[in-house]
C-alpha cells in the first residue's frame, strides 16, 4: 500500500528566506506526483504536477523535484512572501489506478514578515 | 467558470439523520470524486465516477452512496449519520484519467454530527 509522508509537519521562517518542504513515498511505481496549496478553510489549489519520467516542473518562484528510485520529491520555494503561508500537500498516483491519489498529511507553512 | 461548487458549505446533523451534498462543475469534466479531510489522517477517497450514470468505491466508502446521474453533478448521501462521519468533504473533478491531469477542488463542506 502505499503511504506519503512529508517533513517536517509544520515551518515557520521570516520573509525572504528560500526553503524546501520533502516529500517521500513508499512505493516507486508512480504516475506522476502532484504539490498542492491548501488555504485554510479553503479547497486544495494544484501547483505543479510532475509526470513519472520527468525530473522536476518549474512553476515562478516554485520548483519541484522528483527522484523516483528513491521515492522522495522536494518543494522549494524561493524568496517566501507571506502570502505564501499555507498547508502544502503532496500526493502521488500509483498502484495500477490512473486515478486515484495518495495524499501525504501536509506541511504547515508560515512566513514571518 | 465557477469551477467546482460544493452545497452547503457547513452543517450539523444528529446522529440518524440523512443528507445528501452537492457537487457541481461547470468544466465538463468526465471525472468527479469525493474525499474527506480529517486532522492527522490527510485527504482519503470515498467514492468516484468515471462518467456520467457510473460510480465506484473508494478507500473509504462505508455508510456513504453516490450517484451521477448529470455529468456536471455528483451527489454523496448519508443515510444514517454517524459521529465517525464528522469530517471536512472535499469534491473534484479532472477531465480524464489523473495520470495526464490534475484534480480541481471545491471549497468542500464541514460536517458536523453530534
Amino acid at each position: 500500500k502505499q503511504e506519503v509522508t512529508q517533513i517536517p509537519a509544520a515551518l515557520s521562517v521570516p520573509e525572504g528566506e528560500n526553503l524546501v518542504l520533502n516529500c517521500s513515498f513508499t512505493d516507486s511505481a508512480i504516475y506522476n506526483l502532484q504539490w498542492f496549496r491548501q488555504d485554510p478553510g479553503k479547497g486544495l489549489t494544484s501547483l505543479l504536477l510532475i509526470q513519472s519520467s520527468q525530473r522536476e516542473q518549474t512553476s515562478g518562484r516554485l520548483n519541484a523535484s522528483l527522484d523516483k528510485s528513491s521515492g522522495r520529491s522536494t518543494l522549494y520555494i524561493a524568496a517566501s512572501q507571506p502570502g505564501d503561508s499555507a498547508t502544502y500537500l503532496c500526493a502521488v498516483i500509483s498502484g495500477g489506478s490512473n486515478y486515484k491519489l495518495t495524499f501525504g498529511k501536509g506541511t504547515l507553512l508560515t512566513v514571518n514578515p | 467558470n465557477a469551477g467546482v461548487t460544493q452545497t452547503p458549505k457547513f452543517r450539523v446533523l444528529k446522529t440518524g439523520q440523512s443528507m445528501t451534498l452537492l457537487c457541481a462543475q461547470d468544466m465538463n469534466h468526465e471525472y468527479m470524486y469525493w474525499y474527506r479531510q480529517d486532522p492527522g489522517m490527510g485527504l482519503r477517497l470515498i467514492h468516484y465516477s468515471v462518467g456520467e450514470g457510473t460510480t465506484a468505491k473508494g478507500e473509504v466508502p462505508d455508510g456513504y452512496n453516490v450517484s451521477r446521474l448529470k455529468k456536471q453533478n455528483f451527489l454523496l448521501g448519508l443515510e444514517s449519520a454517524a459521529p465517525s462521519q464528522t469530517s471536512v468533504y472535499f469534491c473534484a473533478s479532472s477531465p480524464r484519467a489523473s495520470v495526464q491531469e490534475t484534480q480541481y477542488f471545491g471549497p468542500g463542506t464541514r460536517l458536523l454530527v453530534l
